[in-house]
């Protein structure tokens, strides 16, 4: 079957750096996409990885291994706008669509 | 700088209603599609579409149709809503062909059911 699994929830603190793992079970693979969704607003992309290794754009980098069906969101410097959900989802290579992890509640603390 | 209008941001319907959701985005994206997000859930898939007239069923169609007769216009109809129905709606839009074909989201519809 079809699985994205990410925590549930997790508390940094201010300036700190926080890493958001994912890990999936699909019966193609076509792309990996990081979203995120502050309270009451839609997604925003973050980050796309088709290759393994890593991405990095400011102060958000993406990690990817197909291999071992995982990838992690690595937040650095952290600040208070960034609590929000983490959304991972992984494109099917045979439809083209796009299966969702449930989401991560990041919580920042000062 | 809105890019994908969802037309109401909350909605409160009774059972049997019928409810119409309309999404309008100004980027001249080909494919269109209709998610519902609810609490512990991952965002699901009701409709999509490719073109304009065109529509394929998504993960879970069942109880929603949808109309696509212009290419900025993407509608989702509940013929008859229950309260199971209860969610937030997302409509997003992407271009077509190869690459990331990133997914650009309204910004929800908040739909009660009662």
């Amino acid at each position: 079957g079809q699985n994205i699994d990410q925590p549930t929830e997790m508390t940094a603190t201010e300036g700190a750096i926080v890493q958001i793992n994912c890990t999936y079970q699909t019966s193609g693979f076509n792309g990996l996409f990081w979203y995120q969704q502050h309270a009451g607003e839609a997604p925003t992309f973050l980050s796309y990885n088709v290759l393994d290794g890593l991405e990095e754009k400011g102060r958000f980098s993406s990690f990817l291994s197909r291999s071992k069906g995982y990838s992690y969101l690595l937040l650095k410097e952290l600040q208070m706008k960034d609590s929000a959900s983490y959304l991972c989802a992984v494109r099917d290579e045979s439809n083209y669509q796009l299966i969702w992890g449930a989401g991560t509640k990041l919580i920042i603390k000062p | 700088d809105v890019k994908v209008t969802q037309s109401s941001r909350y909605l409160v319907k009774r059972t049997g209603e019928k409810v119409f959701l309309e999404c309008v985005q100004d980027m001249d994206h080909e494919n269109m599609f209709w998610y519902r997000q609810d609490p512990g859930l991952g965002l699901r898939l009701i409709y999509f579409s490719y073109d304009v007239k065109m529509k394929e069923k998504g993960d879970i169609p069942e109880g929603y149709s949808v109309s696509r007769e212009k290419k900025e216009r993407f509608s989702l109809i509940l013929e008859s809503a229950s309260t199971n129905q209860t969610s937030m709606y997302l409509c997003a839009s992407s271009f077509q062909g190869n690459g990331a074909n990133v997914l650009t989201f309204g910004a929800g519809s908040r739909l009660t059911v009662l």
